[in-house]
């Protein structure tokens, strides 16, 4: 049982490049979700997802598209990377309200 | 939205001392609370909850009380072992939101 799997682990971008970071779980978890992680801050909301074909807006969606075409799996996109999105970003799922459990994460840096 | 503040940004105590991590939240609506440890270079992980017909849960070294009329949560740490030493974040969830609020957390370090 993988849980939450994350990749890539790490990634270099240059601005303006655009990117997925991929997210898949093994849980047949209804709830998805994106965060992101600054130095000193807790987590931020990027996107959610309660179920396949169902995605919102969290506190900090701007350049940032998701989509959930199966259970499984809720990829982010960057569209256009900038310096401001070099952060860590955790995916997580959770069946109904409960626990979320947390993949490893992804460090991203933007030059 | 949800406001959560931590009293004490950083945290060091001896090892074997207990340690108590404090919370405090806004939103009164808040019935459904947890806590995660996040070590270094690693994602969170679920430590133990509470609901709020609840005023305390204990787990294997750990509890959490929960007092709903002043919005505030603690986790307390028995015995503390360098294990311990993490970025702990409390979460408050609403019934009518399904997205989490965390604060910045607090960073317990254990001192040999």
């Amino acid at each position: 049982n993988a849980g939450v799997t994350q990749t890539p682990k790490f990634q270099v971008l240059k601005t303006g490049q655009s990117m997925t970071l991929q997210c898949a779980q093994d849980m047949n978890h209804e709830y998805m979700s994106w965060y992101r992680q600054d130095p000193g801050m807790g987590l931020r909301l990027i996107h959610y997802s309660v179920g396949a074909g169902i995605t919102d807006q969290g506190e900090v969606p701007n350049g940032y598209n998701v989509s959930r075409s199966t259970t499984e799996d809720f990829p982010l996109r960057l569209l256009s990377a900038a310096p401001s999105q070099t952060s860590v970003y955790f995916c997580a799922s959770s069946q109904g309200r409960e626990k979320l459990f947390f993949g490893s994460g992804t460090q991203l840096s933007v030059l | 939205g949800e406001s959560v503040g931590l009293h004490l940004p950083t945290l060091s105590v001896q090892e074997g001392d207990n340690s108590i991590i404090n919370c405090a939240y806004s939103n009164s609506a808040s019935d459904y609370f947890i806590w995660y440890k996040q070590e270094s270079g690693k994602g969170p992980q679920f430590i133990i909850d509470i609901r709020s017909n609840m005023d305390k849960r204990q787990g294997q070294r750990v509890t959490v009380l929960l007092n709903k009329t002043v919005k505030h949560l603690s986790l307390q740490i028995a015995a503390t072992q360098p294990g311990d030493s993490a970025v702990y974040f409390c979460a408050p969830h609403s019934g009518s939101a399904r997205q989490l609020t965390f604060g910045s957390g607090t960073q317990l370090t254990v001192l040999p």
